[in-house]
């Protein structure tokens, strides 16, 4: 298996521009989760999905953001305006349900908004 | 809100030395993950320990839970310096049949030949 795709690696945008990441979770892995990653915060989870239906999505910092998952083998993060204070490294994750089952995550989408 | 702290969040030390990383919470979690990450990529899962107590070795690396399944330690003998990187503790907590992961802030280690 490839792992976790997470695409594209870097992202540079202008303030107030629509920014749209993408993410390809492991096959047969039923649970995909959304993070951002920041020196003063760490990880924060965002969001996350079963069988791709959205469980929780009490870490999405405001409507600028949203999140979907159209089937089993894709997701996307948007952000709509983004702003500077976005900037910041995204992750995906996936994974199945079983306790001690660790999460694989993706290499991440570094985003930076100017 | 959970929350893991970790320390020290920053330690460089010299190829050969002995350190402990340290994981803790006010918090019960179902199980604590310690996993690694190298610059520009995503984190990796080191081990996953699950009963209180349990000791988990992975070479050079010690891993232990606490009695009370609320905090963890990382033990590492004889650092190398490809053990440098950032060392992040997660607790796991099981809400509407999802496991769900909590991250501490990370203890950056840094190796020194």
């Amino acid at each position: 298996d490839a792992g976790v795709i997470q695409s594209p690696r870097h992202e540079v945008t202008e303030m107030g521009q629509e920014v749209t990441l993408r993410c390809k979770p492991i096959s047969g892995h039923d649970y995909l989760f959304w993070y951002r990653q920041t020196m003063m915060r760490g990880l924060e989870l965002l969001i996350y999905f079963n069988n791709n239906v959205p469980i929780d999505d009490s870490g999405m910092p405001e409507d600028r953001f949203s999140a979907k998952m159209p089937n089993a083998s894709f997701s996307t993060l948007k952000i709509q305006p983004s702003e500077p204070r976005d900037s910041a490294v995204y992750f995906c994750a996936s994974s199945v349900i079983r306790v001690g089952y660790g999460y694989t995550f993706g290499s991440g989408t570094r985003l930076t908004v100017v | 809100t959970q929350l893991l702290e970790q320390s020290p969040q920053f330690l460089s030390i010299q190829e050969g030395e002995n350190l402990t990383v340290y994981c803790n919470s006010s918090s019960v979690f179902s199980s604590l993950q310690w996993y690694r990450q190298e610059p520009g990529e995503g984190p990796v899962l080191l081990v996953t320990v699950v009963t209180g107590g349990e000791v988990k070795k992975l070479k050079r690396l010690t891993f232990q839970f606490g009695d009370a399944r609320k905090d963890s330690s990382l033990h590492i003998t004889a650092a190398q310096t490809g053990d440098t990187g950032l060392y992040l503790c997660a607790g796991a907590t099981i809400i509407q049949g999802a496991q769900k992961l909590v991250f501490g802030q990370g203890t950056r280690l840094t190796i020194n030949p």
